[in-house]
């Protein structure tokens, strides 16, 4: 089983900021990294697959980048609307989750 | 709109069935690998479950192996999961999830389609 690892547990950021959040593969999953957004009491939501490609509709200050074992999502202008967990997911093999970043405001 | 709809989660004992369903509609659910993913109360995602898009493959997570059952019916545009022997640990919310490519590689894509989820609670 593929590990995936993120950091921090929780980033405690400013409206307006930007927020960077580390995902890191136990093993190469190449750029087979997708990142989901989910808030209190709903689904998750893709962002991006393929390590850096915007799922339909994600707003540009959302951006992916790496590959093999690290990768970055980034939030180049928290919005309020951005608060929530993030997840990174590996597809390379059977699907494995990190345990997720929190994102709260400062 | 594309949308799955899950249904079935509720209050069982432990060593219990239930079984979830997940209607699809709005997309060409026939074309699509389907999957199940897990959250238990507070904790993160795990993927559960993966059916290709005519039933030909099918995968499941080591923890509910031997246990769980993945189907679907392409002529209903329906997913479903048969959960026996259930334990306290399987206690979640079920998602059912869709995979991004039409006739993908399944196990191996991003899921783009989420439903909004069955708790199931396994309690004496």
């Amino acid at each position: 089983e593929i590990v995936m690892t993120q950091s921090p547990a929780t980033l405690s950021v400013s409206p307006g900021e930007r927020a960077t959040l580390s995902c890191r593969a136990s093993q190469s999953v190449s750029s087979n990294l997708a990142w989901y957004q989910q808030k209190p009491g709903q689904a998750p939501r893709l962002l991006i697959y393929g390590a850096s490609i915007r799922a339909t509709g994600i707003p540009a200050r959302f951006s992916g980048s790496g590959s093999g074992t690290e990768f970055t999502l980034t939030i180049s202008i928290l919005q309020s609307e951005d608060f929530a967990v993030y997840y990174c997911q590996q597809y390379n093999n059977w699907p494995t989750f990190g345990q997720g970043t929190k994102v709260e405001i400062k | 709109e594309v949308q799955l709809v899950e249904s079935g989660g509720g209050l069982v004992k432990p060593g219990g069935s239930l079984r979830l369903s997940c209607a699809a509609s709005g997309f060409t659910f026939s074309s699509y690998s389907m999957n199940w993913v897990r959250q238990a109360p507070g904790k993160g995602l795990e993927w559960v479950s993966s059916i290709s898009s005519s039933s030909s493959y099918i995968y499941y997570a080591d923890s509910v192996k031997g246990r769980f059952t993945i189907s679907r019916d392409n002529a209903k545009n329906s997913l479903y999961l048969q959960m026996n022997s259930l334990r306290a640990e399987d206690t979640a919310v079920y998602y059912c999830a869709r995979d991004l490519t039409k006739y993908g590689y399944v196990t191996h894509d991003a899921f783009d389609i989420w439903g909004q989820g069955t708790m199931v609670t396994v309690s004496s």
